[in-house]
This record gives structure tokens, C-alpha cells and sequence, in this order.
């Protein structure tokens, strides 16, 4: 089944305690991207990758890093989260070589909380 | 500051009617547009999109219409359905960047 991946779907945790968020599709794209929703903001684009070893800042990329060693692979790491990271993140990726390169499929969601 | 808006929260439709969704932008520079339909506890999942260079696309139920010069669009969804109700989210792509707006909470009524 053609799907996007990320782990874990649920974490709470302490200000200043490093995470990663994984991220994994088994479709063969080249973009993926990373998307936090809030209330009120909508989805707003964190860092995407336009293929691997190649990434580049979204809209709001501040307290965050990427990296994309894999095609299929792009983790967010969060080094020293604080309290306005908390939301619900999304990883999304699509094919650039296609027609509909611009239809990213999403995974399902992690929902971060940061004390 | 937000570059695609969608100014209503929430709309509320009877079955079989139709649902206008709207959405404004403002980078002249957009080259693509897309509808995103989200459920509670899912991923968005796309709906349909518009290159900047078409003013209407059809797909089933779904339209979407594009006025350049108004930096508009809308999703017009016909006949609706109880199955519809969900989270649609408008977004544009420049340069491989992409901006949604904040989603207007659709309810049909059956």
C-alpha cells in the first residue's frame, strides 16, 4: 500500500530534550516536505527536500533541522524544543517528475506536546 | 503574514445543495493551485488542483474556479454529500514552496 509514514503519532515531552520525528514513504518521490498545523495558521511548511542530500527552508524552519540521507527517509529533529513547537506535525511527499507533482500525500500526523 | 486566506471558518450546506468554498491569496506569483480535504485524526488528501494559467477545472462533483485578477478561488462541490463534511484547506505552490490557508470546516446537513 502506497502510504507516508511517521513515528511517533503521539509524544509529550520536556523543554529542551531532543526528538526526531520520523518520516518514511515507500512511493519513490523525490519531494517530501514538513508541515505544522495550529489553530487559526493553518498548515504552514517547515523545510521540504527536493531530492536526497537536498534540502531548503519553509515558511517557518526556526528551531528545527532536517536531513535527507535516503530518498525515502526525511526526519525532523527538533534539538532543543520549547513550548511554542507544540502541534500537530505532517510529513508529506510527491514525485516532481509526474503531472501531479504538486499533489503531495500526507501521513497521518504527529501530534507533539513540549512542557 | 498569511499569503493564502480562506476568511470563513465553517459553512454549513444541506445534502444535495451546493458548497462554494473560498479562498484568497496574495503573491501575483502562485503558479499552482490545490484543494486539500482533511478528516479529524487523517492526513490532508487532495482534492483537485489549477494551474495558474486555467481559470476552471472539473473533476466529478468538485470545480474549481480561478480569478487571476480578483487573486480568488473557490471550490464549488455539487450535489453535496453527508461524506463531505471534513476540513478543506486551499494552498498555492511557488518555487516548490507551498502556503495553505487555514481551512474552512465544511458540515453537510443531511
Amino acid at each position: 500500500e502506497a502510504q507516508v509514514t511517521q513515528n511517533p503519532r503521539y509524544l509529550i515531552t520536556v523543554t529542551g530534550k531532543k526528538l526526531t520525528v520520523t518520516c518514511s514513504q515507500n512511493m519513490n518521490h523525490e519531494y517530501m516536505s514538513w508541515y505544522r498545523q495550529d489553530p487559526g495558521l493553518g498548515l504552514r511548511q517547515i523545510y521540504y527536500s527536493m531530492n536526497v542530500e537536498v534540502t531548503d527552508k519553509g515558511d517557518v524552519p526556526e528551531g528545527y533541522k532536517v536531513s535527507r540521507k535516503e530518498k525515502r527517509n526525511f526526519p525532523l529533529i527538533l534539538e532543543s524544543p520549547s513550548p511554542n513547537q507544540t502541534s500537530l506535525y505532517f510529513c508529506a511527499s510527491s514525485s516532481p517528475g509526474t503531472s501531479a507533482y504538486n499533489e503531495q500525500f500526507f501521513g497521518p500526523g504527529t501530534r507533539l506536546t513540549v512542557l | 503574514d498569511q499569503q493564502v486566506k480562506q476568511n470563513s471558518p465553517s459553512l454549513s450546506v444541506q445534502e444535495g445543495r451546493i458548497s462554494i468554498l473560498n479562498c484568497d491569496y496574495t503573491n501575483s506569483m502562485f503558479d499552482y493551485f490545490l484543494w486539500y480535504k482533511k478528516y479529524p485524526a487523517e492526513g490532508p488528501t487532495f482534492l483537485i488542483s489549477i494551474s495558474s494559467i486555467k481559470d476552471k477545472n472539473e473533476d466529478g462533483r468538485f470545480t474549481v474556479f480561478l480569478n487571476k485578477s480578483a487573486k480568488h478561488l473557490s471550490l464549488h462541490i455539487v450535489p453535496s454529500q453527508p461524506g463531505d463534511s471534513a476540513v478543506y484547506f486551499c494552498a498555492a505552490d511557488w518555487g516548490n514552496q507551498f502556503y495553505f490557508g487555514t481551512g474552512t470546516s465544511l458540515t453537510v446537513i443531511p
